[in-house]
This record gives C-alpha cells, sequence and structure tokens, in this order.
C-alpha cells in the first residue's frame, strides 16, 4: 500500500537558519503530493502542493519538488522565522485511476522549533 | 467564505458511551473525509463520503465507529461504548466536486475527544 517517511523530529534551528525536511513516499500509479502544517492546538493548512513529477510547489518561502525518480519530496525553506514553528505533515493523495481514491496517507509529521 | 467547521471542539466522554461528532464541508465542497490524529502520531484516513453515500470506509473500525453524510445537514461521525483508546483529536476535511481540484482537502480545526 502507500506510504510516506519523514525524518523523525525534533528539529531545532536558530532564525534565519535554513530548513530542509526529508520526504520520501512508496505508492503506485502517479499520487499527488503535499505539505501540511499544523500549529499547536489547530487543524492542519494546505501549504503547498505539486501534482506531477518535476512539478514545484511553493509558499511562504516553502517549496519542495516533487522527484519520481527518488521518490522524494523535501520540504525547504531558505531562512526560517520563529513563527514558522509547527508540526509539519508530507502527504500523498493516490491517482483515482490506480484506485488510490482520495484518501491522504501522510507521514507522522516533523516538529519544528525555531529559536531567537 | 466560511472553512471546515467542526463541533464540538473538545467533547469528554465516559467509558461506555456515546461520542457524536460534527462536520460541516465548505460552501460548494460535497465530499467529506475523516481522520484520527491519535497522540504523538500522524493522522490516519478512516471513512471517505459524499452526500448520502459512503464511498471508502476502509480506514473504519469494523465495530462502534459510523458514519452518515446526509443529504441535509453536517457529516456526522459516531462512535459508540467508547473506550479510553478511542481518545484522539479527529479531523474532518472537505474538497469541491470538480475532479481536477478534488485532490486537495482543506481541514477542520478538529475535535478533540477524551475518554476518561
Amino acid at each position: 500500500g502507500d506510504s510516506v517517511t519523514q525524518m523523525e523530529g525534533p528539529v531545532t534551528l536558530s532564525e534565519e537558519a535554513f530548513l530542509t525536511i526529508n520526504c520520501t513516499y512508496t505508492a503506485t500509479g502517479y499520487p499527488s503530493l503535499f505539505w501540511y502544517v499544523q500549529y499547536p492546538g489547530e487543524g492542519l493548512q494546505l501549504l503547498l502542493k505539486a501534482t506531477k513529477a518535476d512539478d514545484k510547489g511553493s509558499n511562504k518561502g516553502f517549496e519542495a519538488t516533487y522527484r519520481k525518480e527518488t521518490t522524494s519530496f523535501h520540504l525547504e525553506k531558505g531562512s526560517v522565522q520563529v513563527s514558522d514553528s509547527a508540526v509539519y505533515f508530507c502527504a500523498l493523495s493516490g491517482a483515482a485511476a490506480t484506485g488510490g481514491g482520495n484518501k491522504l496517507t501522510f507521514g507522522t509529521g516533523t516538529q519544528l522549533k525555531v529559536e531567537l | 467564505n466560511a472553512g471546515v467547521m467542526q463541533n464540538p471542539r473538545h467533547l469528554v466522554r465516559r467509558r461506555g458511551q456515546e461520542a457524536r461528532l460534527r462536520c460541516s464541508p465548505m460552501k460548494g465542497h460535497s465530499h467529506v473525509y475523516w481522520y484520527r490524529q491519535l497522540p504523538e502520531e500522524g493522522l490516519k484516513f478512516m471513512v471517505y463520503l459524499q452526500k448520502e453515500n459512503i464511498i471508502d470506509e476502509s480506514g473504519m473500525p469494523k465495530e462502534r465507529f459510523s458514519a452518515e453524510f446526509p443529504k441535509e445537514g453536517p457529516s456526522i461521525l459516531r462512535i459508540q461504548q467508547v473506550v479510553r483508546g478511542d481518545s484522539a483529536a479527529y479531523f474532518c476535511a472537505s474538497s469541491p466536486l470538480v475532479p481536477a481540484t478534488r485532490e486537495t482537502q482543506y481541514f477542520g480545526p478538529g475535535t478533540r475527544l477524551l475518554v476518561l
């Protein structure tokens, strides 16, 4: 079945440091890939997405590139802020043609802590 | 444009009681998904519904759990005879009807269920 593997956290960085959160996936067919962010006590917010190989999703300074050859979708940001502290989830959505339907398969999440 | 709404935000039940969680999708969305997040874990898919139809319930426990999305009103996730292991955050997500954008799911703030 489909699966998503994320690097374990917590990841602690100083403000303005470079961020990478690794994400790799296993899926049949051609899934869409997502990054969601969860702030304490809140629901998930869509951060960015990519629907086909070599697509780059970007939002609020974050970006991730859909790499089919390495089955990866690593999240990066050039300069993090304290306000970026949250839990980040990588997810995939199976293509309807493969029967994956519309359900999202999530990684376990990576907690990011940004300090001054 | 109101987002996905869930209520209650917090629910406390004693073992053996019933828990009823409600979800109102975003305006114009006709697809609803329920996910469960256990402490320190990622989200796990439970069920996918359209109006008056359960499309995929492969993630639902076989007993005590049921879901519906009636023609009128919110989607309901019902847990009968709750046990302590049901304590978790339950998130609802919705997506639009249009196939090209159907894969993007928008999440509600969640209902945090505590079973005493």
